[in-house]
């Protein structure tokens, strides 16, 4: 399995501009995740989606972010329009929900920088 | 939400023993975790342990779990420079897992 996949890896926008982070989990995982991560505040999960269900967006920053999961093998982050307070690493997570002893798999990042 | 304690920044020479330690706030975890981050890199999953246990041991690493204290180690025995790396904590009281900030271990030859 080739694990957790996002692109793109890097990412540079200017401000106003509409971003799209993409992630396509491991397959037959039904658990998915994304996180952002800043110096500042570490890891913070943004949204959990269960079987392409939104369960929990609680952590989504504002209207700007949102979050999609059309089928099990793609989900998509999009940020409308951006800022330069969103630049951070931005990690996608899949886990199967019975396997919570295996923890998450968790893809490489998308570092978007925001000017 | 409550947050997972580290220290953030742990140095040690080639060859010692690095501890890192973890205050964690959720009672009800069922699992706690020890990810490593290189640079550049996704976090990965190095050891768990079951919150029934006191103690798990994984080749290098052993996992200390004080559940009165909510406190959870990790040790790496004899540390090597490709150790080098960020260490999370993370618990897993609900659906998600929640982490701490992480620890920076240098390991200096």
């Amino acid at each position: 399995d080739a694990g957790v996949i996002q692109s793109p890896r890097h990412e540079v926008t200017e401000m106003g501009q509409e971003v799209t982070l993409r992630c396509k989990p491991i397959s037959g995982h039904n658990s998915l995740f994304w996180y952002r991560q800043t110096m500042m505040r570490g890891l913070e999960l943004l949204i959990y989606f269960n079987n392409n269900v939104p369960i929990d967006d609680s952590g989504m920053p504002e209207d700007r972010f949102s979050a999609k999961m059309p089928n099990a093998s793609f989900s998509t982050l999009k940020i409308q329009p951006s800022e330069p307070r969103d630049s951070a690493v931005y990690f996608c997570a899949s886990s199967l929900a019975q396997g919570a002893e295996y923890g998450y798999t968790f893809g490489s990042g998308t570092r978007l920088t925001v000017v | 939400g409550e947050d997972v304690e580290q220290s953030l920044f742990l140095s040690v020479r080639e060859g010692d023993s690095s501890v890192i330690n973890c205050t964690y706030t959720d009672s009800s975890s069922t699992y706690l975790y020890w990810y490593k981050q290189e640079p550049g890199a996704g976090l990965q999953l190095l050891t768990y342990i079951f919150s029934n246990m006191d103690m798990k041991q994984d080749q290098r690493l052993t996992v200390l779990l004080n559940k009165k204290d909510k406190h959870l180690s990790l040790r790496i025995a004899d540390t090597q420079t490709g150790d080098s790396a960020i260490y999370f904590c993370a618990e897993s009281g609900g659906y998600a897992l929640n982490f701490g900030k992480g620890t920076s271990l240098l390991v200096t030859p």
